[in-house]
């Protein structure tokens, strides 16, 4: 099984909302990410999560708040967005490759959300 | 900090033409990878390149990685209609890290 599910596929919430999107992947995967995308732009990373610890925060604002229950779960909480937020938000899982020396492991990407902040 | 650039943005090709799009590393890489995202999609995983000079092909598809493993190239050959989608470049920008390419844009006219 080569699939990393998203739910859900589409979202459209008010500023004054918390909702949260759910990743998962049952490959065995220790390394999850969190992407954001706009429109004619390439994936931006936002987290990324290494054997269910916070590895990487690029300086996402804290209205985005991630959260890796187990190895095969990845959530990302959503509080007070702004319009500017709308987004396509990918989540994604690799190998974590060795501490400290680079990746050499493919990406596998969800289908996305399609985050829309009215 | 370190940037990668793709050229050229856009493509419109003619089914049955050839296809090249370039991507250039501000700093020396130690691999790299190649993503294809179709229209409304995500992006898909479609080789990653390791050795200097190292050529690979896959069908229509040959993904080159330069001596100074500072730039990679992807070349289709014959487009179809399939083809059609963003391609991306991405290499490692430090621990758990990959840096995304600006994207090259294919369309192919049937």
């Amino acid at each position: 099984d080569t699939e990393v599910t998203q739910t859900p596929k589409h979202l459209v919430m008010g500023m004054t909302n918390k909702k949260s999107l759910k990743c998962e992947q049952h490959m065995g995967h220790r390394a999850m990410y969190w992407y954001k995308q706009k429109a004619k732009k390439p994936p931006e990373l936002m987290f990324v999560y290494s054997y269910e610890k916070l590895s990487i925060n690029e300086s996402v604002p804290s209205r985005f708040s991630p959260e890796c229950p187990n190895s095969s779960l990845l959530n990302l909480h959503l509080h007070a967005l702004q319009p500017e937020d709308s987004a396509l938000y990918l989540c994604a899982s690799s190998h974590p490759g060795l501490a400290g020396g680079p990746l050499r492991y493919e990406q596998y990407f969800g289908p996305g959300t399609r985050l829309t902040v009215t | 900090g370190q940037q990668v650039m793709q050229i050229p943005q856009y493509q419109h090709v003619q089914e049955g033409e050839d296809f090249t799009t370039y991507c250039n590393s501000s700093t020396t890489l130690s691999n790299i990878q190649w993503y294809k995202q179709r229209p409304g999609g995500h992006p898909v995983f479609l080789i990653q390149l390791v050795k200097s000079g190292e050529v690979k092909k896959q069908k229509r598809l040959t993904f080159q990685f330069g001596e100074a493993k500072k730039n990679s190239s992807l070349h289709i050959t014959a487009t179809q209609t399939t083809d059609v989608g963003t391609y991306f470049c991405a290499g490692p920008g430090g621990t758990y890290k990959y840096i995304f390419g600006t994207g090259t844009r294919l369309k192919v006219l049937a």
